[in-house]
């Protein structure tokens, strides 16, 4: 069955980095778009960034262009978040989530999700 | 704009069906969408990906209460036979060019 497990969050101050990972199973990952969505405490979900199968294609939300670029390697089916210059606003439980097959913007599969705080 | 617009807030008894609302902006009436369903400190939920038509294909294991349907610029999650861990909030999504939008989610309590 399908399987996504992030994992890299944790409490990192302002202005720091962090990488989070998703590792993916039981589908043939190079084959899917996947996409990094965030919940900040008590709110709804917000979309983040895209890459296409191929990883020839990223796209961000406007809150994050700039400062978080999203990767994969397919040979280990893991995607990736690398998350710079962190603000208060971008504490949030930061979700992987796998595309639908022939559409790749609608989500199919998420994964639990990992908490990154931000916080002096 | 692409965006999409849902009620805060549902509330239906035990046993009965509610019907919840997703509605596109203007310009947007052929996007398909999907639902998906949060419940309490739990991550989101695939339920249906819903066409302009009214078809659609359910997640895994989700149960045949849910359902969907559309009529212009509205998509419809019903959910029937309604049971105390079907309170959750409910999120409709879509995109456009990979950019995706989220609706801001309805809660929907069981009495």
């Amino acid at each position: 069955q399908v399987q996504l497990v992030e994992s890299g969050g944790g409490v990192v101050q302002p202005g720091r980095s962090l990488r989070l990972s998703c590792a993916a199973s039981g589908f043939t990952f190079s084959s899917y778009g996947m996409h990094w969505v965030r919940q900040a405490p008590g709110k709804g979900l917000e979309w983040v960034a895209v890459i296409w199968f191929d990883g020839s294609n990223k796209y961000y939300a406007d809150s994050v262009k700039g400062r978080f670029t999203i990767s994969r390697d397919n040979s280990r089916n893991t995607l990736y978040l690398q998350v710079n210059s962190l603000r208060a606003e971008d504490t949030a439980v930061y979700y992987c989530a796998r595309t639908v097959a022939g559409h790749r913007g609608l989500l199919e599969y998420w994964g639990q999700g990992t908490l990154v705080t931000v916080s002096s | 704009q692409l965006v999409l617009t849902q009620s805060p807030s549902a509330s239906a008894s035990l046993g009965a069906s509610v019907k919840l609302t997703c509605t596109l902006s203007s310009g947007h009436n052929s996007y398909a969408i999907a639902w998906h369903q949060q419940l309490p400190e739990k991550g989101p939920r695939f339920l249906i990906k819903l066409n302009t038509d009214g078809s659609h294909i359910k997640g895994d294991g989700i149960p045949d209460r849910f359902s969907g349907s559309s009529s212009g610029a509205e998509r419809y999650l019903t959910i029937s036979s309604l049971q105390s861990q079907d309170e959750a909030d409910y999120y409709c999504q879509t995109s456009d060019t990979d950019i995706v939008v989220f609706g801001g989610g309805t809660k929907l309590t069981v009495l």
